[in-house]
């Protein structure tokens, strides 16, 4: 299986400040067809996951412009140019070039 | 609006069987792959089972391989997970999750989420 490694576990920030999430894959998330396939989720206390970036820095439909993501081949960063109050909740990168499907451990961001 | 509500989850004991529904509305739920996306209390993801629009390519994660069996009636706009020979380790909110294609699995992603449902494994 594709092993996903995020660091750090967890990030306190204060609001208005930048917060940057790395994610490491075991194997080249790059596609002969030339997508890299590489998403980030942001789960919100309480609630279920939601999509926010896909295949490294697309965001998703109606995600804040504050949100981007790159990188290539393994090492992939998902960045919030000024983090908000609601954006805390747990952020997981995840892969799906190849099965199973596997996320990273999770990175816990929180206000400080 | 896209909605998609599991249910079916509870209390099991080790070596029983339950079955998880997700009643999906808001998009036309025969054009898309569908998959289930588990959470172990206070743990991260881990996918679980996936099958394409029409059932023809399905997925199962090698936990559970054999014990559970996703499905789908398309014309009721619900998916199945049929869990058997439950585990103790089986316990976690199961999501139901929509993919952002027409199949499941290789270079999909899940669009949306449902909102979960507990299953809980003990004796």
């Amino acid at each position: 299986d594709v092993v996903m490694t995020q660091t750090p576990l967890s990030l306190s920030v204060t609001p208005g400040q930048p917060a940057s999430i790395s994610c490491k894959s075991s194997q080249s998330l790059l596609h002969s067809d030339g997508k890299t396939y590489l998403y980030w989720y942001l789960q919100k206390p309480g609630q279920s996951p939601q999509l926010l970036i896909y295949e490294v820095s697309n965001r998703f439909s109606g995600v804040p412009d504050r949100f981007s993501g790159g990188g290539s081949g393994t090492d992939f960063t998902l960045k919030i140019s000024r983090v908000e109050a609601e954006d805390v909740g747990v952020y997981y990168c995840m892969q799906s070039k190849q099965l199973p499907r596997t996320f990273g451990q999770g990175t816990k961001v929180e206000m400080k | 609006e896209v909605q998609m509500m599991e249910s079916g989850g509870g209390l099991a004991q080790p070596g029983g069987s339950l079955r998880l529904s997700c009643a999906a509305s808001g998009f036309t739920f025969s054009n898309y792959g569908m998959s289930w996306v588990r959470q172990a209390p206070g743990k991260g993801l881990e996918w679980v089972a996936g099958l394409s629009r029409n059932s023809v390519g399905t997925y199962h994660a090698d936990s559970v391989k054999g014990r559970f069996t996703i499905s789908r009636d398309n014309s009721k706009n619900t998916l199945y997970l049929q869990m058997n020979s439950l585990r103790v380790e089986d316990t976690a909110i199961y999501y139901c999750a929509k993919e952002n294609g027409a199949s499941s699995g290789y270079y999909e992603h899940f669009q949306l989420w449902g909102q979960g449902t507990l299953v809980t494994v003990s004796s």
